[in-house]
Parts: structure tokens; sequence; C-alpha cells
């Protein structure tokens, strides 16, 4: 069975540092990959995906991540974080053949102080 | 385009009683998904749904069932509850794999939170 993991649960950050978040999974074929967000109080919203095709993912807000298929991850990134970041984090995984079962890590939270 | 609307927003029971959430799929997405975010456990795949038929469920027993009626619509019924089933239960749609828009991303409601006392 496919799974995903997380490294970190909770990253605190200050304004314009640097994010990186961890995301491994474990599913030897073809995958589907996903970084979801959850603002406080809204809904999950898709950040960025990857299907095939160039590893590096760019997506909204200055997100991007990068697949590499050697490693099984596909770690989230940006540059220069803002307050406004701050949320918990969903990487996510498609192994399936047609439908959409897919495996969530265990999430994320970002805070980001001013 | 209305998003993934669920119904209702907070629902309290207690222990032994029956729960009833509703979810409403984008217009066009005839797939449905459940999803429990418990707490310190993350997402946890519960049912899918395609043309009104149970396409597929996670590791959950049975007295978590559901149904997905004509318009998409669907219904997430747990029965027998238990504490632990207290979460946020999180619906989300897409198109029908295989149409040409397979993997198409799920797109999530803002879920229901389930208290049980």
């Amino acid at each position: 069975a496919q799974s995903v993991s997380q490294h970190n649960h909770h990253v605190i950050l200050s304004e314009a540092a640097s994010l990186e978040l961890g995301c491994n999974y474990s599913y030897g074929g073809t995958v589907n990959l996903f970084w979801y967000v959850q603002y406080p109080g809204q809904h999950l919203q898709l950040l960025l995906k990857y299907f095939s095709g160039d590893p590096l993912v760019k997506g909204i807000k200055g997100f991007e991540a990068e697949f590499i298929k050697s490693k099984f991850s596909f770690n989230l990134r940006k540059p220069s974080v803002q307050w406004s970041d701050t949320a918990e984090y969903f990487c996510a995984v498609n192994a399936g053949t047609g439908f959409q079962k897919l495996v969530f890590g265990t999430g994320t939270r970002l805070l980001v102080s001013p | 385009e209305a998003g993934v609307t669920q119904s209702p927003t907070h629902l309290i029971k207690t222990r032994g009683q029956q729960a009833t959430l509703r979810c409403s799929p984008i217009s066009g997405h005839t797939s449905v998904y459940w999803y429990q975010q418990a707490l310190g456990l993350g997402l946890q795949f519960l049912l899918w749904y395609d043309e009104g038929e149970e396409r597929n469920r996670g590791n959950f027993p049975p007295r978590f069932s559901g149904r997905q009626f004509p318009n998409y619509s669907s219904e997430l019924n747990v029965n027998a509850l238990e504490l632990e089933d207290s979460a946020l239960y999180l619906c989300a749609s897409s198109w029908r794999p295989g149409t040409g828009y397979n993997n198409s991303p799920l797109h999530f409601g803002n879920g229901t939170r389930l208290t049980v006392t």
C-alpha cells in the first residue's frame, strides 16, 4: 500500500526565511503528487501538482516542489515566506489506476512570525 | 463556480447515536470522496462514490456508510457513534476518472465537525 510521510509536524519561521517541507512516499509505480494547503478556518486548497514532465513544479503564491524519483521525494519550497503562509500543508500521492484515492501525509503546521 | 458544499458545519451527537453528513459536489463533477481528519492523524480516506455507486472504501468499519444520489450529491452515515469518531469530515469532488480528466485534483469542501460526547 502507498504511504506518505512528512518529516516535520511543526515548523516555525520568521518572515522572509526560506521554507522547505519534506515529503516522501512509498510506491514503485507511476505516481501523481500533490501539495494541499489549509489556511486557518478555510478548506483544503490545491497548491501544486505533478503529473509528468518537468520535475520542478511551480504552484500558486510562489511555492514550488521538486519531484526526485530516485529519492521518492516531493519537497515543497518557497524562497521567502510571508505571515500569510501560516497554514497546514499536506502532501498527497495518487498511485491508483484511474481513481482518485489520494493518500495524504499527516501534515505540517507552519507558523510564520512577523 | 460554486465550490463543494457540506452541511451541517457542526454536529454534536452522543455515543451510540447516528450521524448523517451531506455533501454537494461542484457542478459537473460526478465523483465524491469522503475523508476523515482526526486530530493528529491527518486525512484518512473513507469512501469514494461515482455514478451512484461505491467504488472504493478505506480501512473503516461497516458502520461508516453512505450513498450518492442521482444529482451526484452524497450522504455519509455513521452508525453507533463512538467517541473516537469525533473529527472533521471532509468531502471532495472531481471529474470522473477515465473521461479525459483522469487524475484531476480533488476539490474539498469546508467540512463537517462531528463531536461525539
